[in-house]
């Protein structure tokens, strides 16, 4: 299906575990985010890829990490999950030159 | 760090009313969104706002950017329950792959 998928949509995971959050995009979008939304926060930045193989980080990296081999895939990791990332964690891209961003469903992670 | 203050934080009202939603920073963007977000989901762009004193309409929702580009307002008549979600406004202060800055979002309840 086109558009931009996240998995899984649930995960729980215990404190000092690796964790990793899939994004996928069919559309070749130049740019793809990672953000986290908690109550009291609103949406914040984690990392940011402008292309394959270029991430930059956002407001709130530290913990994080992300890779981009290829344009499609941006995998979010927690290296060693703590209960303050319990989070939903939501992906998304962009093209160049386009305003619009495209969010996947989101994925809602708890760190026990 | 650019902020950006929604308010209210919630608005419950009944069918019928009309209601404004603010947008407020102390810096400048380039442009600024709004989006919808319903629970589960992630969030789907409403409109973009990219000139100062821009009036964008969508049905019963009227968009306004201040003639500054620091503020925005969302509009709607009429208010439908159909209309019930998180909106939230995001501001992009450059043009490259950087990511948006969110605020906190509106709750909006519309009661039958």
């Amino acid at each position: 299906d086109a558009g931009i998928t996240q998995s899984p949509r649930y995960k729980i995971t215990e404190t000092g575990r690796q964790v990793t959050l899939m994004c996928h995009q069919t559309w070749s979008h130049s740019y793809m985010f990672w953000y986290r939304q908690d109550l009291g926060h609103g949406l914040r930045l984690i990392y940011y890829s402008a292309a394959a193989d270029i991430t930059d980080k956002g407001e709130v990296p530290d913990g994080y990490v992300v890779s981009r081999s290829k344009t499609e895939n941006f995998p979010l990791t927690l290296e060693s999950a703590t209960r303050s990332q319990t989070s939903v964690y939501f992906c998304a891209s962009r093209d160049r030159g386009n305003t619009e961003a495209f969010f996947g469903q989101g994925t809602r992670l708890t760190v026990v | 760090t650019q902020l950006l203050e929604q308010s209210p934080q919630f608005l419950s009202i009944q069918e019928g009313e009309n209601l404004t939603v603010y947008c407020n920073s102390s810096s400048v963007f380039s442009s600024l969104q709004w989006y919808r977000q319903e629970p589960g989901e992630g969030p789907v762009l409403l409109v973009t706002v990219v000139t100062g004193g821009e009036v964008k309409k969508l049905k019963r929702l009227t968009f306004q950017f201040g003639d500054a580009r620091k503020d925005s307002s969302l509009h709607i008549t009429a208010a439908q329950p159909g209309d019930t979600g998180l909106y939230l406004c995001a501001g992009r202060s450059g043009g490259g792959a950087d990511g948006l800055t969110f605020g906190k979002g509106t709750h909006l309840i519309i009661q039958p």
